[in-house]
């Protein structure tokens, strides 16, 4: 079974910077999982940020950026505001159309 | 603008089906550059991919349901639909449905979800 870890939980201050990461409990992640992350609020469904690693999504402020650091996916906030506040899940595709999701971390924003 | 809305029965008891229809508007759903989905997370927890399928009618199931799980698709209704077999009170959750973008390969269109309460 693939495991995709992810923080429980994270917190950052206003202003702040903040990588968030995606592992696999069994080797190393890189772009041929095709790393993508969403943000959800409450009551919200997931909104999509970054895909193919690297590469925002419509509308996804530039403070927010994808990459590879070392054996896992990353999510980084430059400048965290308020209202970054939320789930984060990144999710992988495992080939031959199956994918799973990161357990997510939650971003408290204090 | 592609859009997606769940529909179905919000109450299911226990061991019974869950079945659940997604309607596409704003574009096809015979479209080879989409696979479509289903997604769950339990109240308080995170997200489950549960199974997608392809408009021809391929289907790609998470193992830990396969045995349960059938998503179909009606190309004439531009509509895919998820049944669950023998639900379990665990199971309670907001099903979402989305499309699973191919080349580059992410969920890109969501619906807002459905609640689905497992329960006598």
């Amino acid at each position: 079974q693939t495991v995709v870890t992810q923080e429980p939980s994270f917190s950052v201050s206003p202003g702040g910077t903040v990588t968030l990461t995606c592992g696999l409990r069994s080797g190393s992640v890189s772009t041929n999982y095709y790393p993508s992350w969403y943000q959800q609020t409450p009551g919200q469904a997931p909104r999509p940020l970054i895909y193919s690693t690297n590469t925002r999504s419509s509308g996804v402020p530039d403070r927010f950026s994808g990459s590879i650091l070392g054996n896992k996916a990353a999510l980084t906030i430059t400048g965290a505001q308020a209202d970054d506040e939320s789930d984060y899940y990144c999710v992988l595709y495992m080939g031959s159309g199956f994918w799973v999701f990161g357990g997510g971390t939650k971003l408290t924003v204090l | 603008q592609l859009q997606l809305q769940e529909s179905g029965p919000g109450l299911v008891k226990p061991s019974e089906t869950l079945s659940l229809t997604c309607s596409v508007s704003g574009g096809s759903i015979s479209n080879n550059r989409s696979y479509w989905g289903w997604i769950r997370q339990p109240p308080g927890r995170g997200l489950e991919w549960i199974g997608s399928i392809y408009y021809s009618g391929t289907t790609f199931y998470n193992p830990s349901l396969k045995s349960r799980v059938t998503i179909s698709v009606d190309t004439s209704k531009n509509q895919f639909s998820l049944k669950l077999t023998s639900v379990t009170a665990a199971e309670t959750s907001i099903y979402y449905c989305a499309r699973h973008s191919r080349l580059p390969y992410y969920m890109d269109v969501w619906g807002k979800g459905t609640t689905v309460t497992v329960s006598s």
